[in-house]
């Protein structure tokens, strides 16, 4: 069975990177795709992006200027680093699995993000 | 991008009725749709993929169909661990989006 967790911090300041880290067990991290996606009370459910199992990303046009996606082999873990952030990032952020990077399939349980100073 | 329009937003049923949630794409995306259910304080749980196929362990109360623009999820006989909110996603164009969801509530 395939599990997520993410991990990070809770409290981000504006201007800085948001920086989280999703181990993976149960399955190769090479041998998948894998996603983060946000969810926000204002904007809903927000793609941001995937990794595939090569190594090539796909990101959101709307975030894709601040957005890093990628994988530490080594450790079977895929990260995320969104950088000038705002109060407008601040939302629970899921990391999940992504067969061919279409539906989302397992979904870590989530960590809520906060933008403050 | 293309817009998912979930309706209704909220939809009252009664245990063991049963729930029809729609989902309308702004433009044609095929078979290419996904159903998820979220519990409060959980993350989306994968439904339905390609806009009929159950993904594995869901129960077969829980039937997708459609094609193009209009999907519909479908539960046969309500139980009271179905009630959540549900939510649509097209990955047929990029970027992936999701609609606004659906909310099943107990009558």
């Amino acid at each position: 069975q395939v599990q997520l967790q993410e991990s990070g911090p809770g409290l981000v300041k504006p201007s800085e990177t948001l920086s989280l880290t999703c181990p993976v067990s149960g399955a190769s991290i090479s041998s998948s795709y894998w996603s983060w996606i946000r969810q926000s009370p204002g904007k809903g459910l927000e793609w941001i992006g995937y990794i595939s199992n090569t190594g090539s990303t796909n990101y959101s046009p709307s975030l894709k200027s601040r957005v890093t996606i990628s994988v530490d082999t080594s450790k079977n873990q895929f990260s995320l680093r969104l950088s000038s952030v705002t109060a407008a990032d601040t939302a629970v952020y899921y990391c999940a699995g992504a067969p061919r990077g279409n539906w989302f399939d397992p979904w870590g349980q989530g960590t809520l993000v906060t933008v403050s100073s | 991008e293309v817009v998912m329009t979930q309706s209704p937003a909220t939809l009252s049923v009664s245990p063991g009725e049963r729930a029809t949630l729609s989902c309308r794409a702004s433009q044609s995306v095929s078979s290419n749709l996904a159903w998820y259910q979220q519990k409060p304080g959980q993350a989306p749980r994968l439904l339905i993929y390609g806009a009929s196929t159950r993904a594995t362990g869901i129960p077969a109360r829980f039937s997708g169909s459609g094609s193009g623009t209009e999907f519909t999820l479908t539960i046969s006989s309500l139980q009271s661990e179905d009630f959540a909110v549900f939510y649509c996603q097209q990955y047929n164009n990029w970027p992936q989006t999701f609609g606004q969801g659906t909310k099943v509530e107990i009558k």
